[in-house]
């Protein structure tokens, strides 16, 4: 059964404390993004991969940090640097050459 | 820098009425249009989308949208909508060049049976 998996779904933390946020695709597609998504804001892209190795900052990159080691991987770190942690965070993955983005169900992290 | 803009935040309709969503955005070359629906507890999914061609674009579950490249609008339309269309709908373009998408802020829909 293809497709993306976000784990865990919920997350709780204390301020101060980094968080890494799980993605993973069996999809074979060779991009993925991050977004984060508040209410009344819509999503607003944080990092996004084209290739295994290589990722490129979003438009709000400030106070997290991601990898690229494989190609099914692209984990989301959120650092204590990030002044507004709580949110929705989405990932996402496309094929090269497509312009559909396919999303996971979504990880929604509390900080207090 | 690009944009997308979608004009109505939050709508409440009753089953059966005609729905659209407008969707303005401000690139002027040529872009790629698309609608997501989020469904509540749901994955973001893609609705439709416009590449080329037949500027009306049908999508999943009787939704359509029109591409009108003098008002830079793609509107999305469903002439009766049913208490399942309860979802979060937005509006995302890309451009020729940009290999990232730009959303809209997002449409919340309410159907009340």
């Amino acid at each position: 059964d293809g497709g993306i998996t976000q784990s865990p779904k919920y997350l709780f933390r204390k301020e101060g404390q980094n968080v890494t946020l799980s993605c993973e695709q069996n999809l074979n597609h060779d991009a993925m993004y991050w977004y984060r998504q508040d209410p009344g804001q819509g999503l607003r892209l944080i990092y996004y991969s084209q290739i295994v190795n290589d990722f490129q900052k979003g438009d709000i990159a400030e106070g997290y940090s991601v990898s690229r080691e494989k190609k099914e991987s692209f984990p989301l770190t959120v650092t204590s640097a990030q002044k507004n942690p709580t949110a929705f965070y989405l990932c996402a993955s496309k094929l090269e050459g497509s312009y559909e983005q396919y999303f996971g169900p979504g990880t929604r992290l509390t900080v207090t | 820098a690009q944009s997308v803009s979608q004009h109505n935040h939050h709508v409440i309709l009753s089953e059966a009425a005609s729905l659209e969503l407008g969707c303005n955005y401000s690139y002027g070359g040529t872009v790629n249009l698309f609608w997501y629906v989020q469904y509540p507890g749901q994955h973001l999914q893609l609705l439709l989308k416009y590449f080329s061609g037949d500027p009306l674009v049908k999508g999943i579950k009787g939704f359509e949208a029109e591409f009108i490249k003098s008002k830079f609008s793609f509107n999305l339309r469903k002439p009766s909508v049913q208490w399942s269309d309860t979802a979060e709908y937005f509006c995302a373009v890309k451009d020729g060049n940009n290999r990232k998408l730009i959303w809209g802020l997002g449409t919340s829909l309410a159907v009340n049976p």
